[in-house]
């Protein structure tokens, strides 16, 4: 079955340690999302890739970064995890951009991540 | 003003009840919309999308847009204690989707 998957499901990190998560997708997207969940929240979205075309949200912190080597990956990396940082980190993907596109977003599973 | 608004939770219906759930959008030129199921602690499932004024139906689920009046809903029929979710409307605003802070609803047995 086509679908996002996400690595790993859970992550405990120490304050300040840099962590990366990792996202895969078999339905050859060509976008692909980073969105951070807190509690009882929607998810805030925090950049996307239109295939290698890398987008930041003006307001996400130039503690997250982002890469895509390839098509079917994308990673987020936290260089100095803080305490307001642990959530949940959810990867989606999207076929198209565009307002008049039918641009359905699926959702990996996401990662719950602790910072202690 | 918020650009995807729900209506404020938690719902609770009994089982066998009809769930109705709103969701106001700010963007007059949004032209698709879509409904999201959460359960605690997974991530958003995709249960409904809708690009059309009116109704659009699966299963026991409807989903309702007017463009006119910025307004898009989803109705839960026959209830199931398996529905207690949180439901999160989102409207396509171009590159990304906007999100409203969903609806948390309960199916009481």
């Amino acid at each position: 079955d086509a679908m996002v998957i996400q690595n790993p499901r859970y992550q405990v990190t120490q304050f300040g340690k840099p962590v990366t998560l990792s996202c895969s997708q078999t339905l050859n997207h060509n976008v692909m999302y980073w969105y951070q969940q807190k509690s009882s929240q929607a998810p805030k979205l925090l950049f996307h890739y239109y295939d290698k075309d890398f987008n930041n949200e003006a307001d996400t912190p130039d503690n997250f970064q982002s890469r895509r080597p390839n098509t079917s990956f994308c990673f987020l990396d936290i260089r100095s995890p803080g305490l307001g940082d642990a959530a949940m980190y959810l990867c989606a993907t999207s076929r198209e951009l565009g307002r008049a596109s039918y641009n359905e977003q699926f959702f990996g599973p996401g990662t719950r991540l602790t910072v202690l | 003003q918020k650009e995807v608004e729900q209506n404020s939770g938690p719902l609770s219906v009994p089982e066998g009840a009809i769930a109705s759930l709103n969701c106001t959008y700010s963007d007059r030129g949004s032209q698709s919309f879509f409904w999201y199921r959460q359960y605690s602690g997974k991530s958003p499932e995709l249960i409904m999308f809708i690009y059309s004024n009116g109704d659009k139906e699966d299963g026991r689920f409807t989903a309702q847009l007017n463009k006119a009046s910025q307004y898009v809903s989803l109705l839960i029929r026959d209830s199931q204690p398996s529905d207690s979710a949180t439901y999160l409307c989102a409207v396509n605003a171009g590159y990304k989707l906007s999100f409203g802070a969903g609806t948390t609803v309960t199916v009481r047995a």
